[in-house]
């Protein structure tokens, strides 16, 4: 079964450091991945996602990843923290197999911007 | 162009009651997702429609159900409320429900059962 594994619920860094948060996945074959933002008591909005184009992939509000096959991984950064940022992250897959759309999500990390 | 609906947003609900929850998607999206997110539990599938069908179901007992209208809109519904099922209830859609696809939430749905 395909699977998203988010490392750390919590991450902290200092406005205008490096924002770096993690993201593997399972899966035997190549999925399609997707970063989503939540802001408090809203829906998610997509950040970016990969579908087999590209392995950097740029996406809103200065974010991107990189897909790693070799890894597994699809890992989120952004050079500069601004206090804005301060959500929480969510990296989901989409088995490719499957032929519908259905989402596994990671358990999420809450990213804080300290001034 | 108007974004996933979902109404209500807040809803209080006692043991045992039943409880719909409704979705409009974006105009033109022919597949309705909903997602049940937990502190515990996270963001969990729990079913799929797309043309009135439901085409993917998660890991979810029989209390919960949905259904989709033809006009895309959709309702899922809770019988039997538990303590547990206390929860932000989140619908997406995306135009044509391919696993590549940008899904669009709504800001959901937050159920309190007491």
């Amino acid at each position: 079964a395909q699977s998203v594994t988010q490392l750390g619920s919590h991450v902290s860094v200092s406005e205008g450091a490096l924002v770096l948060l993690r993201c593997n996945y399972s899966s035997s074959v190549p999925p399609y991945l997707f970063w989503y933002v939540q802001y408090p008591n809203q829906g998610l909005q997509l950040l970016l996602k990969y579908t087999s184009a590209a392995t950097l992939v740029k996406g809103i509000n200065g974010f991107e990843a990189e897909f790693k096959k070799s890894e597994t991984s699809f890992h989120l950064t952004k050079p500069s923290a601004h206090m804005s940022d301060a959500a929480e992250y969510f990296c989901a897959v989409s088995p490719s197999t499957s032929g519908t759309y259905k989402y596994i999500f990671g358990t999420g990390t809450r990213l804080k911007v300290l001034a | 162009k108007a974004g996933v609906t979902q109404t209500p947003r807040y809803l209080i609900k006692t043991r045992g009651q039943q409880v719909t929850l409704s979705c409009s998607p974006i105009s033109g999206h022919r597949s309705v997702s909903w997602y049940q997110q937990t502190p515990g539990q996270g963001l969990q599938f729990l079913f799929e429609y797309f043309s009135e069908t439901q085409r993917n179901k998660g890991n979810f007992p029989g209390r919960f159900s949905g259904r989709q209208f033809s006009n895309s809109r959709s309702e899922m519904n809770v019988s039997t409320l538990e303590l547990g099922d206390s929860a932000l209830y989140l619908c997406a859609s995306t135009r044509r429900g391919a696993p590549d696809t940008e899904a669009f939430f709504g800001q959901g749905t937050r159920l309190t059962v007491v």
